[in-house]
């Protein structure tokens, strides 16, 4: 069965730092883009970064650019998201999901058939 | 960026009647080299995760009801439960894919039973 599982999320202080982790089973995980996806409580989705099968692209939403950072462990089958000076407004469920394969440009189309149950991070003092 | 628009906000229907979700872009999501349209929807059940419904605004996801369709060109696409189980109270969401990044998402529409 195809699964992605996160962890790591929990409650932090304003300006702190806290790193997520999501694991992959089922599929072959190093042939996929993958992506952080967040939603705040009671808000709706809002994407927030991208990975390369390999680790050699990366795109952030413009409000995390700078403090947060995508990485990947293709070994470990991991995707990670370190997150740094959070402000209270970081604050959601984080969810780990696979777009689709590859189309011939390398990239996928961005649409997201498995997702993980989430994670939730709160920023508060 | 496109902002994707949801409508309405939130919807009560009957058990068995038809339900109807908008969703405008605002630029076009249809790209003609390949005639398809970027555009996906999600069902968001409480406490859960999404679970995508349809992909290419039309083409349904293994798994997902017939009585869900998906339809629409360009900026204007529309989910629609063709007769409404109790099942099917959830948030929905549209997603566009074309102009990326950023993926956009629409608000969410939430259909509850009336």
């Amino acid at each position: 069965e195809e699964q992605l599982v996160e962890s790591g999320g929990g409650l932090v202080q304003p300006g702190g730092s806290l790193r997520l982790s999501c694991a992959a089973s089922g599929f072959t995980f190093s042939s996929y883009w993958m992506t952080w996806v967040r939603q705040a409580p009671g808000k709706g989705l809002e994407w927030v970064a991208n990975m390369k099968q390999d680790g050699s692209e990366t795109f952030y939403v413009d409000s995390v650019k700078g403090r947060f950072a995508i990485s990947r462990d293709n070994a470990k089958n991991s995707l990670y998201l370190q997150m740094n000076d959070l402000r209270a407004e970081d604050t959601a469920v984080y969810y780990c999901a696979r777009p689709s394969g590859n189309t011939m440009t390398g990239y996928p189309y961005w649409y997201f058939d498995l997702w993980g149950r989430g994670t939730l991070v709160t920023v508060s003092s | 960026d496109i902002v994707m628009t949801q409508s309405p906000d939130s919807l009560a229907v009957s058990l068995g009647e038809r339900a109807t979700i908008n969703c405008r872009s605002s630029q076009s999501v249809f790209y003609s080299s390949n005639n398809k349209n970027y555009l996906a929807w999600y069902q968001q059940k409480p406490g859960q995760p999404p679970k995508m419904l349809f992909y290419w605004a039309s083409t349904r996801e293994s798994g997902v009801p017939d009585r869900f369709s998906g339809s629409g060109s360009g900026t204007d696409f529309t989910l629609t439960i063709s007769s409404l189980q109790a099942e099917d109270v959830a948030v929905y969401y549209c997603q566009q894919y074309y102009y990326t990044p950023p993926i956009t998402f629409g608000q969410g529409t939430r259909l509850e039973i009336k």
